[in-house]
């Protein structure tokens, strides 16, 4: 099992370019995640999906667009990017838990996005 | 809102001493709670979770976590550190309003010294 898979690992994009983040997932997992993480400040969640087909906000959602068109993808969307999305991405997935809450989230490696 | 709070960004210890990493929690009900941890250049990957069943809790590589309801704390210790364990460390909690998500404290580096 290749577990959860970030495609590209690096990228550095131009301000008002658009790129897309790709997830994948083997584990057959129904939730999936998308985070940044910026120095001093955690891991802040963008977007998230409950199964295939629905996404929720986050606590930064704006500036990002995801889609989850199939169960073992995860899409997350730069429509304009500007320096501010300058991060490292990572994705993660997780079963749901019993009792809800208690699961375990499975963490891509990351994809670190330099904006200029 | 719920949320975490990690006391000290950054942590040094010598190897073989004790490491005590800091989390204290915001909410009137026991929340679940998580320690992960970051090796560089690496996502995050799951230590120990506190899910009601036991207050103290044992997770992988000598690490474990005592939750105190009375402190509203989750502190993260293991006995002995080894040059292994550097990494950073992030503590989390499920928000009771909506379970589906977690909280991410900022997380604290623990550097390990020989």
């Amino acid at each position: 099992n290749a577990g959860v898979t970030q495609t590209p690992k690096f990228r550095v994009l131009k301000t008002g370019q658009s790129m897309t983040l790709l997830c994948a997932q083997d584990m057959n997992h129904e939730y999936m995640y998308w985070y940044r993480q910026d120095p001093g400040m955690g891991l802040r969640l963008i977007h998230y999906s409950v199964g295939e087909g629905t996404t929720a906000k986050g606590e930064v959602p704006d500036g990002y667009n995801v889609s989850r068109l199939k169960k073992q993808n995860f899409l997350l969307g730069l429509e304009s990017a500007a320096p501010s999305q300058t991060s490292v991405y990572f994705c993660a997935s997780s079963y749901v838990g019993q009792p809800p809450g208690t699961d375990t989230q499975y963490f891509g490696p990351g994809t670190r996005l330099t904006v200029l | 809102a719920q949320s975490v709070t990690q006391l000290g960004s950054h942590v040094s210890v010598s190897e073989g001493a004790l490491v005590l990493l800091r989390c204290n929690y915001s909410s009137s009900v026991p929340p679940y709670l998580f320690w992960y941890v970051q090796y560089p250049n690496q996502g995050l990957q799951l230590l120990l979770k506190y899910t009601s069943a036991a207050t103290l809790v044992k997770g992988i590589n000598g690490f474990e976590a005592e939750f105190k309801k009375s402190e509203t704390s989750f502190h993260l210790t293991k006995p002995s550190a080894h040059m292994s364990d550097a990494a950073e460390y992030f503590c989390a909690v499920t928000p009771i309003y909506n379970t589906d998500k977690l909280i991410f404290g900022t997380g604290t580096r623990l550097q390990v010294f020989p």
